[in-house]
């Protein structure tokens, strides 16, 4: 079962404007998320995370929000650049275990 | 480059033949994982050390799959009698005990013939 959903497969944002993707998790064991970012032929970068002791952490330009009542995050991009184009996944893991689970990504792409 | 590297990059073999992986992580981190992805999803967990101890194995980690972290710095994941629902990309990633932020290194990605 996929504990960890994007269902947004792509976006497209004007730049400058905000990029806003979202994810939802199934998994209520789940108290700790993660954004990464994903070039082509490249490993997934981290970008920012947030413990479900809080509903907000913010990192320069990327923001991410949880909403625990209704298992959901979402990561904001405010202003989007063109090189904020690439594949991003949301992930969640309980701190007690290692594991990482992903969601299946949002491709992002930032027009001119 | 202090980043987490994985060698070789690409790895092109015959159904049926063994390969190995190599991957260097984050010199101070103590936790190494193996991760696998398939185009069009998201990496999916195959197994976890902490220093040199095999902690978790994910159900997809067959007979056929195993990794050793000897003396608790680098690790290797080898893949005996390929498959072609092997091909896909590897990936490492270490991290510090807490938090569990992840680095991940580049992939090894694989095709089997």
């Amino acid at each position: 079962d996929q504990q960890v959903k994007q269902n947004s497969p792509s976006l497209s944002v004007q730049e400058g404007r905000i990029s806003i993707l979202n994810c939802d998790y199934t998994n209520s064991m789940f108290d700790y998320f993660l954004w990464y970012k994903k070039y082509p032929a490249e490993g997934p970068t981290f970008l920012i995370s947030i413990s479900s002791i809080k509903d907000k952490n913010e990192d320069g330009r990327f923001t991410v929000f949880l909403n625990k009542s209704a298992k959901h995050l979402s990561l904001h991009i405010v202003p989007s650049q063109p090189g904020d184009s690439a594949v991003y996944f949301c992930a969640a893991s309980i701190q007690g275990a290692q594991k990482l689970v992903f969601g299946q990504g949002t491709r992002l792409t930032i027009n001119p | 480059d202090t980043g987490v590297s994985q060698d070789p990059r690409h790895k092109i073999t015959k159904r049926g033949q063994n390969v190995t992986f190599r991957c260097d992580p984050i010199s101070e981190h103590n936790r190494l994982y193996w991760y696998r992805q398939t185009l069009g999803q998201g990496p999916e967990f195959l197994t976890y050390f902490q220093n040199e101890a095999q902690l978790e194995k994910s159900r997809l980690l067959s007979d056929r799959f195993s990794a050793e972290r000897p003396k608790g710095s680098f690790s290797t994941l080898e893949i005996q009698r390929t498959e072609q629902g092997d091909s896909a990309m590897y990936l490492c990633a270490s991290s510090l005990s807490l938090p569990n932020e992840q680095f991940f290194g580049p992939g090894t990605r694989l095709t089997v013939l």
